[in-house]
């Protein structure tokens, strides 16, 4: 079974940009969509945007001025690097695999997720 | 944006009751819809895929049912390790949305 893990700082200064990676492992990268999804102490999920293996990505309006999801092949990895971070992007980030049946979309694999807190 | 909206927003159960949760899309989205489930500090579990579809490895008690703007998560009998907050999300566009959760406690 596909594993996910996420990486990166765990506090991250106010506009500053906030950088994760996330490494697949026991599969490869190159099918299905990877995505990025994050949860507020104590709220609810936020999707963030997904990658394609192809490069192909989509985003959501509410963050898409800031936010840049790319993927390494070479390294079966994906990133996520959101700028000018405030207190509100203070999270829990997910990574995720994406997977279709048919015209169904789910997200079927997680990562154990990573905190980021946003403080000077 | 399609709004997700979840009701209630919790309930209170003990083991064995059957518990039903419900979801209802601000606009039609077919079948596009699933459920999963999350555990404090853990991440989120998928439990039902196109609205009715079960995930494998999933207790056949989780059941889900509806299509267009109203649908259903069903636990014919719960469990002590069901005890969770659960989650419906739909994948008819983007973005992505989530219902705000339904905390299910035990009584």
């Amino acid at each position: 079974q596909v594993q996910l893990q996420e990486s990166g700082p765990g506090l991250v200064k106010p506009s500053e940009t906030l950088s994760l990676t996330c490494t697949v492992s026991r599969g490869s990268i190159n099918s299905d969509s990877w995505s990025w999804i994050r949860q507020p102490p104590g709220k609810g999920l936020e999707w963030i945007g997904y990658i394609y293996y192809s490069g192909t990505t989509n985003y959501n309006p509410s963050l898409k001025s800031r936010v840049t999801i790319s993927v390494d092949t070479s390294k079966n990895q994906f990133s996520l690097k959101l700028s000018s971070v405030t207190a509100a992007d203070t999270a829990v980030y997910y990574c995720a695999r994406e997977r279709p049946t048919g015209y169904y979309y789910y997200v079927d694999v997680w990562g154990k997720g990573t905190t980021v807190t946003v403080s000077s | 944006d399609i709004q997700m909206t979840q009701s209630p927003s919790s309930l209170s159960a003990s083991v064995g009751d059957r518990v039903t949760i419900t979801c209802r899309a601000s606009q039609s989205i077919n079948t596009y819809l699933n459920w999963y489930h999350q555990k404090p500090g853990k991440a989120p579990k998928l439990l039902i895929y196109a609205a009715s579809s079960l995930q494998s490895g999933v207790p056949s008690r989780f059941s889900g049912s509806g299509s267009g703007t109203d649908f259903t998560l069903t636990i014919s009998s719960l469990q002590p390790e069901d005890f969770a907050t659960y989650y419906c999300q739909q994948s008819y566009s983007t973005p992505r949305t989530f219902g705000q959760g339904t905390k299910v406690e035990i009584k």
